[in-house]
């Protein structure tokens, strides 16, 4: 069974980096795209980047500027670093997994993220 | 960038009745559409892919119809537990990949 796990801190404070990371489990990380999505309170879904095994990536050019995401096949674990952070990026944070031109079929439960100070 | 459109933002039906939701893409996206449902404090739920196709576990009061820009995500007689917000999503172009702003059905 695919299980995704998001973890980090939920308290960043403007100005500094947000940094998650997603920890997979029941399947291979070196098999299909791995993304990172956000969704403000009470807003809609928006799609962040993602990862592919071979340590590729695609990002949102809304945030390409402040956005990394890498790949650490030895854990099974991807991570996300977003810079320079304001209130906007408050959200809960998910990572979901792909495969090429496919819809996300499996979802971590989401972490939320607060950028306060 | 593909913009998604939704409507209604809001569906107000009873239990047991029909329920329509409209998406529609500024550009076409063949059938490369999915749609997604997503309860209060949960993760998005894969529900059609490829427009019309079920995920595993759907039920089949769950239907998705259309290609190329106007699609269509069909409840045929609504339980308790379809009432949620649904948003579709293309993966057809990107970056990026984009979703609707959500349809939420209620009571």
């Amino acid at each position: 069974q695919v299980e995704l796990q998001e973890s980090g801190p939920g308290l960043v404070k403007p100005s500094e980096t947000l940094s998650l990371t997603c920890t997979v489990s029941g399947v291979s990380i070196s098999s299909h795209y791995w993304s990172w999505l956000r969704q403000p309170p009470g807003k809609g879904l928006e799609w962040i980047g993602y990862v592919y095994y071979s340590g590729a990536t695609n990002y949102n050019p809304s945030l390409m500027s402040r956005v990394t995401i890498s790949i650490d096949t030895s854990k099974n674990q991807f991570s996300l670093r977003l810079t320079s952070v304001t209130a906007a990026d408050t959200a809960v944070y998910y990572c979901a997994r792909h495969a090429f031109k496919a819809p996300f079929d499996f979802w971590g439960q989401g972490t939320l993220v607060t950028v306060s100070s | 960038e593909v913009v998604m459109t939704q409507s209604p933002a809001t569906l107000s039906v009873s239990p047991g009745e029909r329920a329509t939701l409209s998406c529609r893409a500024s550009q076409s996206v063949t059938s490369n559409l999915a749609w997604y449902q997503q309860k209060p404090g949960q993760s998005p739920r894969l529900l059609i892919y490829g427009a019309s196709t079920r995920a595993t576990g759907v039920p089949a009061r769950f239907s998705g119809s259309g290609s190329g820009t106007e699609f269509t995500l069909t409840i045929s007689s609504l339980q308790s537990e379809d009432f949620a917000v649904y948003y579709c999503h293309q993966y057809n172009n990107w970056p990026p990949l984009t979703f609707g702003g959500g349809s939420k059905v209620e009571i």
